[in-house]
């Protein structure tokens, strides 16, 4: 069973079309991170949220805590947002648990 | 600025070999892990650590060891390679203690033959 359910696993988009990323998880968490990996990169991070909505350019992350659930938005998607795209839930004791990732492609 | 440093980027590995994967950070943070990434599936823990000297196992710990002399640096080391073992290896760190920004370093692509 895992801690952490993302969907979908693969997604392809034209380029400006609205992104949704979906994830789900089953622990008590003390946040949800998302998280973004380039083919052959590292993974850096994109958000941290505990509650509610953050917004940095064109992504937006939501969380709603009773239902465990979060989103991850892209919005005008473009080809440079090509990439995976993980889900961690972190507890209180700082561990993390990762969703299996989401690989996007924007096809211009 | 460099963040979480992980050497070497790519190494290839006979069955039996023993080798240790070097990972430092300068953001003088606590914790720091290492993962293993596998064709599909998620992250998955190998060791951790919340400060110097101390350290623990995470949820694939076989087959490898760690050491947490500094702050800075957390090695993990190969004891004897395994087919098993190939995969792409992740060092993070992240202050400890409350929720924060998790910070890897760039991966290590490790093929045992």
């Amino acid at each position: 069973k895992n801690e952490v359910e993302q969907s979908p696993q693969n997604l392809t988009a034209q380029e400006g079309e609205f992104i949704t990323i979906n994830c789900s998880y089953s622990v008590g968490i003390s946040a949800l991170h998302w998280l973004q990996q380039h083919p052959g990169g590292g993974i850096v991070s994109l958000f941290m949220l505990s509650s509610g909505k953050k917004k940095h350019g064109r992504l937006i992350a939501t969380i709603n805590i009773q239902e465990k659930h979060s989103s991850l938005h892209i919005t005008a998607s473009h080809p440079r947002d090509s990439a995976v795209y993980i889900c961690a839930a972190e507890n209180t004791g700082n561990q993390f648990y990762f969703g299996t990732g989401t690989s996007l492609t924007v096809i211009p | 600025n460099a963040g979480v440093t992980q050497t070497p980027k790519f190494q290839v590995l006979k069955t039996g070999q023993s080798m240790t994967l070097q990972c430092a950070q300068d953001m003088n943070h606590e914790y720091m892990s290492w993962y293993r990434q596998d064709p599909g599936m998620g992250l998955r823990l190998i060791h951790y650590s919340v400060g110097a000297g101390i350290t623990d196992q995470g949820e694939v710990p076989n087959g490898y060891n760690v050491s947490r002399s500094t702050t800075e640096d957390f090695p993990l080391r190969l004891l004897s390679a395994a087919p098993s073992q190939t995969s792409v290896y992740f060092c993070a760190s992240s202050p400890h203690g409350f929720v924060n920004t998790i910070y890897f370093g760039e991966g290590s692509w490790l093929t045992v033959v």
